[in-house]
């Protein structure tokens, strides 16, 4: 199945600094999802982007939808080591299942 | 409380049995998900359903089978042809309105032996 390429796959940061991933894909999206999953528990829904161009934000996590609508980032500000985990994007167009990144781990250091 | 339940939370079985995982949601939502995790890899869709009474093959479907006989239930079977059952299995619900946002369980993490 299609799947939308993720970036970076893994990063290892300090405590308080800003974090920057992104999705790309070769399709355009109608929806882009951003999701956060800790080890061993299901992932969570962070940020979900409706329109081409939109930023949203949710507390420190902000979020924008590509003006192509082929791709997505997320930015973490300030991270703390609670942000530690893995961050999935997802697409979705028409009446089909959402699509995902591989996942960004993500390793803060105190 | 809303949500997505999962159950167990982890499940253990003796190769060549087949094995049924429980998805229960209380969000009224009309479409439901079934994904398999394996270890340091992204979400693979196996099978999914938008409606009661009917569903369709995700990705991998093949060893796996699904039914949907009520709207909160979507119950998934790993039957003995799945040639690697041991997995973290996700089950997922979404609303059918225009905003889609899609919410996932807790998993069940099975291991066959």
């Amino acid at each position: 199945g299609q799947q939308l390429n993720q970036s970076p796959q893994s990063m290892f940061i300090q405590e308080g600094e800003d974090v920057s991933m992104n999705c790309t894909s070769s399709s355009i999206f109608n929806t882009w999802l951003w999701y956060k999953q800790d080890p061993g528990e299901g992932p969570v829904l962070l940020i979900a982007l409706y329109k081409a161009g939109e930023l949203t934000s949710n507390g420190r996590l902000t979020a924008q939808f590509g003006i192509t609508r082929k791709d997505s980032f997320l930015n973490i500000s300030a991270s703390i080591p609670s942000d530690v985990g893995i961050y999935f994007c997802a697409g979705q167009s028409g009446n089909t299942p959402l699509v995902f990144g591989k996942g960004t781990r993500l390793s803060v250091i105190a | 409380d809303g949500g997505i339940t999962q159950s167990p939370k982890y499940l253990f079985r003796k190769e060549g049995q087949n094995v049924t995982l429980s998805c229960e949601q209380n969000l009224n939502h009309d479409a439901m998900y079934w994904y398999r995790q394996d270890p340091g890899q992204g979400l693979r869709l196996i099978y999914y359903s938008q409606i009661v009474n009917d569903f369709q093959k995700g990705d991998i479907a093949e060893g796996y089978s699904v039914s949907r006989e009520k709207k909160e239930s979507f119950p998934l079977t790993v039957t003995s042809a799945q040639k690697n059952p041991t997995a973290f299995y996700l089950c997922a619900s979404r609303s059918g309105g225009v905003a889609y946002e899609q919410y996932f369980g807790p998993g069940t993490r099975l291991t066959v032996t």
